[in-house]
């Protein structure tokens, strides 16, 4: 089967540093990507990885470990505007598979 | 340059009736996805469309059928609609030439099944 498994939420404060993981079991791999939705919203592309590592946009860093069927997406500097919820996906044979997402709350 | 629109935005149908969604990919792309999310929940995937045919399709019962015109806009069409349909009906447009990983969404339709 295809399942993409992610803490339910996480919260933190404005400025500070976020991990939100993912762990990908799927038939066919191809990398993962990491899409952001706010309430109400269309979810918005922020990165891909294809390779193992870590790939760098802005306050956004995106990790993968095809051995450990694992990665994580980092935000940094965070602001108010941070808070939505961020889905990993899976990219199996030209489909995107999607996580459980995981809800950020960002405080004051 | 639109992006990807889609319409209704939202529709309130009631069970056993058949419901028709429909979507406009962005300018310069050809392939469409549709994905169901319910209520906080994931997108789930439920087909593509390329070249006017269903490259691939998710776990979704056959009531659940799809169109794409030679134009690249796409429809979604659900029979018989059960009160578990009832949730966000979002489409995603790429390029086949493109990156598949980078999908471009539209804003939904809301679909409430009463």
């Amino acid at each position: 089967g295809q399942s993409l498994e992610q803490p339910s939420e996480v919260t933190a404060v404005e400025g500070a540093i976020v991990q939100m993981n993912c762990t990908y079991q799927t038939s066919g791999f191809y990398g993962l990507s990491w899409y952001q939705q706010h309430d109400g919203g269309a979810p918005t592309f922020l990165s891909y990885n294809a390779l193992d590592g870590l790939e760098e946009t802005g306050r956004f860093s995106s990790f993968l470990s095809r051995s450990d069927s694992y990665g994580y997406l980092l935000l940094q500097e965070l602001q108010m505007k941070d808070s939505a919820s961020y889905f990993c996906a899976a990219l199996d044979t030209d489909k995107l598979i999607f996580g459980t997402g995981t809800r950020l709350q960002v405080f004051p | 340059d639109a992006g990807v629109t889609q319409s209704p935005t939202h529709l309130i149908k009631t069970r056993g009736q058949q419901v028709t969604l429909r979507c406009s990919p962005k300018s310069g792309h050809d392939t469409v996805s549709w994905y169901q999310q319910a209520l906080g929940q994931g997108p789930q995937f439920i087909f593509q469309y390329y070249e006017e045919e269903e490259r691939q399709r998710g776990n979704f019962p056959d009531r659940f059928s799809g169109h794409q015109f030679p134009n690249y806009s796409s429809e979604l069409n659900v029979n018989a609609l059960l009160l578990g349909d009832s949730a966000l009906y979002l489409c995603a447009s790429s390029s086949d030439r493109g990156r598949s990983e980078k999908l471009f969404f539209g804003s939904g339709t809301q679909l409430s099944v009463l």
